[in-house]
């Protein structure tokens, strides 16, 4: 078993549905959760940075974490066409100076106009 | 606030030769971690700078090796290229002095190509 799960997709949906971007993972210790968008052909960019269980929004952003269930989520309101990337999800034990984090296999997301 | 810059962007090598690649981390961070994409992959870690000290290394033979430099500027070298070792290879910069823990910030990549 992986330690980090993440369904590839691809995943398509219309122009302002409710998107729903999910992972589980195996190993306890993990504390920090991040999630990241990759454009094709361009490096991870942060969206999320989370410690431990509960939630966090930021716009049309919202992260959740469950550290019972070792299952994070990212929830987009309102998809624009320009959401449309690769959702990397990613985890560590320490913050991001101190460890090295794990990555999901990434999620592509497609939002149609 | 110039973020994290890697050089060069695109890059052809062949088999059995040698690579750098470089990265200046955004400013005011002073730790380095490298990373190698494969294509429809998540990043994995190859090895952590900090105080020019390699702190973490992840699941990579000793081909990979690097380096950081007293303004926190890091290289990556890969010897001895195989056809595996193509990939976008990634550089995150994140903050660790006075206890600080911040979160990691990725450049925009080299891709490599071996041929």
């Amino acid at each position: 078993q992986k330690e980090v799960e993440q369904d590839p997709g691809p995943l398509s949906v219309p122009e302002g549905a409710i998107v729903s971007l999910n992972c589980t993972y195996s190993n306890s210790a993990f504390q920090y959760f991040m999630w990241y968008r990759q454009y094709s052909r361009k490096g991870p960019e942060l969206l999320m940075y989370t410690y431990s269980s509960g939630n966090k929004e930021d716009g049309r952003f919202t992260a959740q974490v469950d550290k019972s269930s070792k299952y994070i989520s990212l929830f987009i309101r309102d998809s624009q066409p320009s959401d449309s990337a690769t959702y990397l999800c990613a985890m560590s034990e320490h913050g991001g100076s101190q460890g090295n984090l794990i990555f999901g296999k990434g999620t592509k997301l497609s939002v149609k106009p | 606030d110039a973020g994290v810059t890697q050089s060069p962007t695109h890059l052809i090598k062949t088999r059995g030769q040698q690579v750098t690649l470089r990265c200046s981390p955004k400013s005011g961070h002073d730790t380095v971690s490298w990373y190698q994409q494969a294509l429809g992959q998540g990043p994995q870690f190859i090895f952590q700078y900090y105080e020019e000290e390699e702190r973490q290394r992840g699941n990579f033979p000793d081909r990979f090796s690097g380096h950081q430099f007293p303004n926190y500027s890091s290289e990556l070298n890969v010897n001895a290229l195989l056809l595996g070792d193509s990939a976008l290879y990634l550089c995150a910069s994140s903050f660790a002095g006075r206890g600080s823990d911040t979160e990691a910030f990725f450049g925009q990549g080299t891709r490599l190509t071996v041929v």
